[in-house]
């Protein structure tokens, strides 16, 4: 009964590949995050959607492009793959946006060969 | 420009020892604080968090101490347990301008280790 679970948990594929990440939420909450962990453990947010409408977007390039189907779910699609991609992808949901607490996913480790 | 300096980057201490680790912030609008948990392999977990109207929070051996006009807070592990091992990041956020999207800003995070 995983709160938020992201799939896979692992990827390994080459510089210059397109892949994705999801991520789904059993919590009922209305707003999902990505954040970004590099190899030195720093965390920083990517995305957030709140009912589906995108109301954080943090200077990511548009090779990354996030998409919400619905308010349980919330994708990241990562075109043309750079060694610098290589860190480990979370997923998060709140109730809110208003202070609200985060929960994470178990994270996607993505390494680029 | 890091927001949220965080301190110090690893920590050792005995079994039934304190930890602290600290957080400065620069940002005077920032108005919720969390403490997250990070276990090897695992999402960061939301551990205590403190709003700035008060100065000091407790949870079981978990304590948040906050300085508003030093624009700092700390942590506070007591009685330390090898269980507690983990790495531990301070946040902060401007959660009550909608537009800001609860938008977390971490700290660089601490690695405590608990010797038996």
């Amino acid at each position: 009964d995983t709160a938020v679970s992201q799939t896979p948990k692992y990827l390994v594929t080459q510089m210059g590949n397109d892949k994705s990440i999801k991520c789904e939420q059993n919590l009922g909450h209305d707003t999902m995050y990505w954040y970004k962990q590099d190899s030195k453990k720093f965390l920083k947010i990517m995305f957030s959607y709140n009912n589906k409408e995108l109301i954080i977007n943090e200077t990511v390039p548009n090779r990354f492009s996030p998409k919400s189907p619905d308010k349980a779910h919330l994708n990241l699609h990562i075109n043309s793959l750079e060694l610098g991609d290589s860190a480990v992808y979370f997923c998060a949901s709140s109730q809110g946006v208003n202070n609200q607490p985060q929960h994470f996913g178990d994270g996607t480790r993505l390494s680029i060969l | 420009q890091q927001q949220v300096k965080q301190s110090p980057q690893s920590l050792i201490v005995q079994k039934g020892g304190i930890s602290i680790i600290n957080c400065a912030y620069e940002n005077t609008a920032f108005d919720y604080f969390p403490w997250y948990q990070q276990f090897p392999g695992k999402g960061p977990a939301l551990l205590i968090a403190i709003r700035p109207d008060v100065s000091e929070k407790k949870e079981g051996r978990f304590t948040i101490s906050f300085n508003k006009s030093a624009k700092q807070f700390s942590l506070h592990i007591m009685d330390s347990q090898p269980g507690d091992s983990a790495t531990y990041f301070c946040a902060a956020s401007k959660g009550m301008i909608k537009a800001a999207g609860n938008k977390l800003t971490f700290g660089g995070g601490t690695r405590v280790l608990v010797k038996p």
